[in-house]
C-alpha cells in the first residue's frame, strides 16, 4: 500500500497563478514527520519544509505555505503568485518513529510555470 | 561547506563488473541513506545506517551492498551489477533520522 500518495504526476500553470500541490499519507504511528523536498531541473535534492506529528499549525515561507491536516491525513503545499523558477518536481515524505525514521516518499510531482 | 560528496557523478560500466559509489559527509551526521531514483517511483531507500556499525536495508536492498566503518562515509557496493540497476542514485545524510537529510549531488548508474 502507498504510504504517501502524490495525486498529481504533472501540473502546468502560467506564471503568477496560485498552485497547491497534494500529499496525502498512510500511517499508525503517533510520532511521524513529514517533509517536502524540490528537485530542480539541475537534479539536486532541496529541502523545504518539516513537520512533526504533533505540531500541526500550518507554516508561511514567503510565497510558500503548507498546510497539515491530520484529519484529512493531507499535508498540502502551495505556493502564491508562482514563477518560472518554481518549476521543479516536488516530493512530499514521511518519516515513522516505528521505522527506524526511513523516508518515505510519494513520486512527485513536477510543476511547470510558464511564463 | 557542509556537504555530501558522492563519486562518481556518472558511471556506464558492463554487467557483472563491481563497483563502488562513495559517500562522505563532513557534519558528523549519524543517520546516512542510499536511495534510486526511477521515473515514475520518486525515490526508494536502498540501505541506511543510523552509525557506525549499524546498517539496515532498506526498501529495494537486492544487489546492493552498503558499510559503515566511520561515521563520514556509506559507500554503496554493486557486487555485480545489472542492468535493471541503471538509475540515478542519491546518498543522504541527517543528524537524525527525522531531522532534515541533505543530499548528494547524485550518481547516473548505466548498466549495460
Amino acid at each position: 500500500a502507498q504510504k504517501v500518495t502524490q495525486a498529481q504526476t504533472e501540473i502546468s500553470v502560467v506564471e503568477k497563478e496560485d498552485v497547491t500541490l497534494d500529499c496525502v499519507y498512510e500511517t499508525r504511528d503517533t510520532t511521524y514527520y513529514l517533509f517536502w523536498y524540490k528537485q530542480p531541473p539541475s537534479g539536486e535534492l532541496v529541502f523545504l519544509i518539516r513537520r512533526n506529528s504533533f505540531d500541526e499549525q500550518n507554516e508561511i515561507s514567503g510565497r510558500y505555505s503548507w498546510n497539515f491536516q491530520k484529519s484529512t491525513s493531507s499535508f498540502n503545499f502551495t505556493i502564491t503568485a508562482s514563477q518560472v523558477v518554481d518549476s521543479a518536481v516536488y516530493f512530499c515524505a514521511l518519516s515513522e518513529a516505528n521505522s527506524n525514521y526511513q523516508l518515505i516518499w510519494g513520486a512527485g510531482t513536477k510543476l511547470i510555470i510558464k511564463p | 561547506e557542509a556537504q555530501v560528496t558522492q563519486n562518481p557523478r556518472y558511471l556506464i560500466t558492463v554487467t557483472g563488473k563491481k563497483l563502488t559509489v562513495t559517500c562522505s559527509q563532513n557534519m558528523n551526521h549519524e543517520y546516512m541513506s542510499w536511495y534510486r531514483q526511477d521515473p515514475g517511483l520518486g525515490l526508494r531507500q536502498i540501505y541506511y545506517s543510523m552509525n557506525v556499525e549499524v546498517t539496515d536495508k532498506g526498501d529495494v536492498p537486492e544487489g546492493y551492498k552498503v558499510s559503515r566503518k566511520e561515521k563520514r562515509n556509506f559507500p554503496l557496493i554493486l557486487e555485480s551489477p545489472s542492468p535493471n540497476q541503471t538509475s540515478l542514485y542519491f546518498c543522504a545524510s541527517s543528524y537524525k533520522g527525522y531531522t532534515e537529510a541533505f543530499f548528494g549531488q547524485g550518481t547516473r548508474l548505466t548498466v549495460v
